[in-house]
């Protein structure tokens, strides 16, 4: 079975601080891992993601994680924030190249970002 | 169409009540997925649907949920006899085939009063 860990349920930053959100998984398979990000009233959206390959990702809005196998994580960083990078982040994991593509989320970090 | 649409985007229903939520995903796209978003449990999967076919029903949390497709395209989620331990956001996503990024809707916003 999979699972995800996401520690912190709330996160605060000051702007142009950086940014780190955790993420640990559970896979007995070669995962893929996404990072989404929800605004308010909003749907999903795709940050990054890790398939093979490459270990270090990078994304949509400066935003990167790194696929570390040996410690199960992949946490979400980003240099500076942003007031508009305020929002709720979810970690999440399938199974792999043979996956029918269904998600398993963590329970999601709040981001604010302070003035 | 441009992003998957999901209508309405909020419905109040009484408990009790029989209650449909719409998914038009992108054009092309094989695959479309249900999740729920609730204060108490986050994000949850329901159901995938490879074409017309449902192969992983597994998140479906009771028989009063049901879900289909017709054409390849539309899907209806169907919740019967609503409780209020429904009520949540159903999100609708849909991706161009087995294993490929999926794309995710706006949402219904689910309240059952």
């Amino acid at each position: 079975a999979q699972s995800v860990t996401q520690l912190g349920s709330h996160v605060s930053v000051s702007e142009g601080a950086l940014v780190l959100l955790r993420c640990n998984y559970s896979s007995s398979v070669p995962p893929y891992l996404f990072w989404y990000v929800q605004y308010p009233n909003q749907g999903l959206q795709l940050l990054l993601k890790y398939t093979t390959g490459a270990t270090l990702v990078k994304g949509i809005n400066g935003f990167e994680a790194e696929f570390k196998k040996s410690e199960t994580s992949f946490h979400l960083t980003k240099p500076s924030a942003h007031m508009s990078d305020a929002a709720e982040y979810f970690c999440a994991v399938s199974h792999g190249s043979s996956n029918t593509g269904k998600l398993i989320f963590g329970q999601g970090t709040t981001l604010q970002v302070k003035p | 169409g441009a992003g998957v649409s999901q209508s309405p985007s909020n419905k109040v229903t009484e408990k009790g009540k029989d209650v449909e939520l719409r998914c038009d995903p992108i054009s092309g796209h094989t695959a479309l997925y249900w999740y729920r978003q609730s204060l108490g449990q986050g994000l949850e999967f329901l159901i995938y649907f490879q074409g017309n076919s449902a192969p992983d029903k597994s998140g479906l949390p009771s028989d009063r949920f049901s879900a289909e497709r017709t054409g390849g395209s539309v899907s209806t989620l169907t919740i019967q006899r609503t409780q209020q331990e429904d009520s949540a956001v159903y999100l609708c996503a849909s991706s161009p085939g087995q294993g490929l990024t999926a794309v995710f809707g706006q949402g219904t916003r689910l309240t059952v009063v």
